[in-house]
């Protein structure tokens, strides 16, 4: 069990960019969650998916937000057309269909600057 | 949205002193869960009270929860250093099951 893994940790980007970041959960988790975190704030819930469908998109920020999971495995989240407000704390959580309790599985995040 | 609003924001002690933190929420629970996050780094779960218990123990960590008045603390005794971090409470929505709703967190130091 090597855990949540996330790329890049760190990402600096100029307004008006693209970036995507990907997200390896624990290989036998079938649920994915997608968080945003600003400074001196909590976790905000983005997105998640069960396997490669993503039951829950509304709370994605903007259009300019996109996920996806094509194979159930691995996630990528997309910032398209990247504004300072953007600049936060995207982690990634992981867990599995039959947790009863939803406990879930953190990742060390991805920390995006956008100048 | 924030579902849960821990108190206080930050907290200051010495070690061997003891730390309790409150969290409030809204909405009706199925459990109740704590989270460690370290200065820049990822969550990590601490314990999960679930809605039908009042008080739950783990090593040096007991939480409580008082579902009337929609309310848990979290108390770390015999802090060390090493507990300075944040610590956030998170609900699970009992209509959604799936997303957790954290709250701002309480920034604990633990000094020497």
């Amino acid at each position: 069990d090597t855990g949540v893994s996330q790329d890049p940790r760190h990402k600096i980007t100029k307004r008006g960019q693209n970036v995507t970041f990907r997200c390896d959960p624990i290989s036998e988790h079938n649920r994915l969650y997608w968080y945003r975190q600003t400074l001196g704030q909590g976790p905000e819930f983005l997105t998640y998916f069960q396997n490669e469908a993503q039951l829950e998109k509304s709370r994605l920020l903007s259009d300019r937000f996109s996920a996806e999971r094509p194979k159930g495995s691995f996630s990528t989240l997309e910032i398209q057309r990247t504004e300072q407000g953007d600049s936060a704390m995207y982690l990634c959580a992981s867990n599995n269909f039959f947790s009863p309790d939803n406990e879930q599985f953190f990742g060390p995040g991805t920390r995006l600057t956008v100048l | 949205s924030q579902q849960g609003e821990e108190d206080p924001q930050a907290l200051s002690i010495q070690e061997g002193e003891n730390a309790t933190m409150n969290c409030s929420y809204k909405t009706s629970i199925n459990n109740l869960q704590w989270y460690r996050q370290n200065s820049g780094r990822g969550l990590v779960h601490l314990i999960l009270i679930r809605s039908n218990e009042r008080e739950k123990h783990s090593g040096r960590l007991r939480v409580t929860l008082d579902t009337s008045k929609k309310s848990s603390s979290l108390l770390i005794t015999a802090s060390r250093a090493a507990d300075t971090a944040s610590y956030f409470c998170a609900t699970v929505d009992a209509n959604s099951g799936y997303a957790l709703n954290f709250g701002k967190g309480t920034s604990l130091l633990v000094t020497p």
